[in-house]
């Protein structure tokens, strides 16, 4: 049972518009959702995080929106810029005792194609 | 650069054979965890030792174990190697923060003929 959707595996924007990225999930015990970002051949790289208390967080050109009564968040750039074209994964943490306990559970990405 | 480093990046075995990946933290991280991804898959999350100690276990099959040594490194190991276990495999480490930033290695591609 997949717990973190993305639902649209591609996506394609055009330069200086807003991307924006869905993802859902259904464990309402998850307190940190991230945003991490996959360039071919590299690892992913983290982007952006919200706690599960808060409705919105930006940082530059990048904002994550949550929806917990509907179980969904969003990223949105704007402006995007084709070297935001990457692998987009959607991650929901989940802690529990002890130090440093904490499970990241991925969605299945999605392609970002920005075009200039 | 993350600062964690995968060897090998790339590995070629065939069927039934055994190999071991090896993984590197960040210095400092006392978290290793380790994700599998396969083609049109999303990272599915194997197993997590924090300070030597197994701490979490996923999706980890019976053939795959893994340890972490006293100096923080950790290594997979993967036997009995089947068609279906080709895949990316990815190390990541962190620090003890509850928001779940971790720091991917480049990955250990995996090639079972």
């Amino acid at each position: 049972d997949q717990q973190v959707k993305q639902n649209s595996p591609s996506l394609s924007v055009q330069e200086g518009r807003i991307s924006i990225l869905n993802c859902d999930y259904t464990n309402s015990m998850f307190d940190y959702f991230l945003w991490y970002k996959k360039y071919p051949a590299e690892g992913p790289t983290f982007l952006i995080s919200i706690s599960s208390i808060k409705d919105k967080n930006e940082d530059g050109r990048f904002t994550v929106f949550l929806n917990k009564s509907a179980k969904h968040l969003s990223l949105h750039i704007v402006p995007s810029q084709p070297g935001d074209s990457a692998v987009y994964f959607c991650a929901a943490s989940l802690s529990y005792s002890g130090a440093g306990s904490y499970q990241l559970t991925f969605g299945k990405g999605t392609k970002l194609s920005v075009i200039p | 650069d993350s600062g964690v480093t995968q060897t090998p990046k790339h590995l070629i075995t065939a069927t039934g054979q055994r190999v071991t990946l090896r993984c590197s933290p960040r210095s400092g991280d006392l978290s290793v965890y380790w994700y599998q991804q396969s083609l049109d898959q999303g990272l599915q999350f194997l197993i997590q030792y924090y300070n030597g100690e197994e701490r979490a276990k996923g999706n980890i099959l019976e053939r795959f174990s893994a340890q972490q040594f006293p100096d923080l490194h950790s290594e997979l190991n993967l036997s009995s190697l089947e068609l279906g276990d080709s895949a990316l495999y990815f190390c990541a480490s962190s620090v003890e923060m509850r928001t779940g930033e971790l720091f991917f290695g480049e990955g250990s591609r995996l090639t079972v003929l």
